[in-house]
């Protein structure tokens, strides 16, 4: 079964600082990746994906995620953040090859100080 | 920007009755789920929708529930009967097939169970 381990619950950054929140999975194939924020009282936005090919993947809002397949990570960066990211983050996985379900970590809440 | 919709935003309801949730994927989408969030937890997967039928679901997802796409728009999620553990953020996600396999979520619907 497929699996996914964010190990920071809440982090916290200053404003300007450089981000990257932690996720590992279990599965026994390369899944699909993907980042999805959530903004108190909003849904779930995809931030970005992976499928195959380049492990550095470029998403929305100035995100990036780097597979490696050795370690089983797809962590989240970013260089510079803005209060405006103050959100939850979560890394979810699916398995490759269809539309089936995707399986959610339990989320990191992100705080940004000025 | 097409988003997937979903009504109501908040939905109180009793024990024991019966509650529909409203989702309106994006138009063109072909794949079609539910997930749910209890207060706290992991988003789970609940069930999946492709071509008028169900294409897999969870353990969770027991006769108590059900879903349908009336028309060529809704998508909908029945509970036939509530129970308090029923209460969570319910999300619609729809995904567009044809070899793009991320899925787009709703703002989410809030069930509380009283």
């Amino acid at each position: 079964a497929q699996s996914v381990t964010q190990p920071d619950i809440h982090i916290t950054v200053s404003e300007g600082a450089s981000l990257e929140l932690r996720c590992n999975y279990s599965y026994g194939a390369t899944p699909y990746l993907f980042w999805y924020v959530q903004s108190p009282g909003q849904g779930l936005q995809l931030l970005l994906k992976y499928f195959s090919g380049d492990t550095l993947v470029q998403g929305i809002k100035g995100f990036e995620a780097e597979f490696k397949r050795s370690q089983s990570s797809f962590n989240l960066r970013k260089p510079s953040v803005h209060w405006s990211d103050a959100a939850e983050y979560f890394c979810a996985v699916g398995a490759p090859g269809g539309y089936q379900k995707v399986t959610f970590g339990i989320g990191t809440k992100l705080q940004v100080i000025p | 920007e097409p988003e997937v919709t979903q009504t109501p935003s908040h939905q109180v309801t009793q024990m024991g009755q019966e509650v529909i949730l409203r989702c309106v994927p994006i138009s063109n989408h072909l794949y079609f789920y539910w997930y749910r969030q209890i207060l706290g937890q992991k988003v789970e997967f609940l069930v999946s929708f492709y071509n008028n039928e169900i294409s897999e679901k969870s353990e969770i997802f027991d006769d108590q529930f059900s879903v349908e796409r009336p028309d060529g728009s809704n998508f909908t999620l029945k509970i036939r009967s509530t129970k308090l553990e029923d209460s969570a953020m319910y999300f619609c996600a729809s995904s567009p097939g044809t070899g793009r396999r991320e899925q787009y979520f709703g703002p989410g619907t809030r069930l509380t169970v009283t």
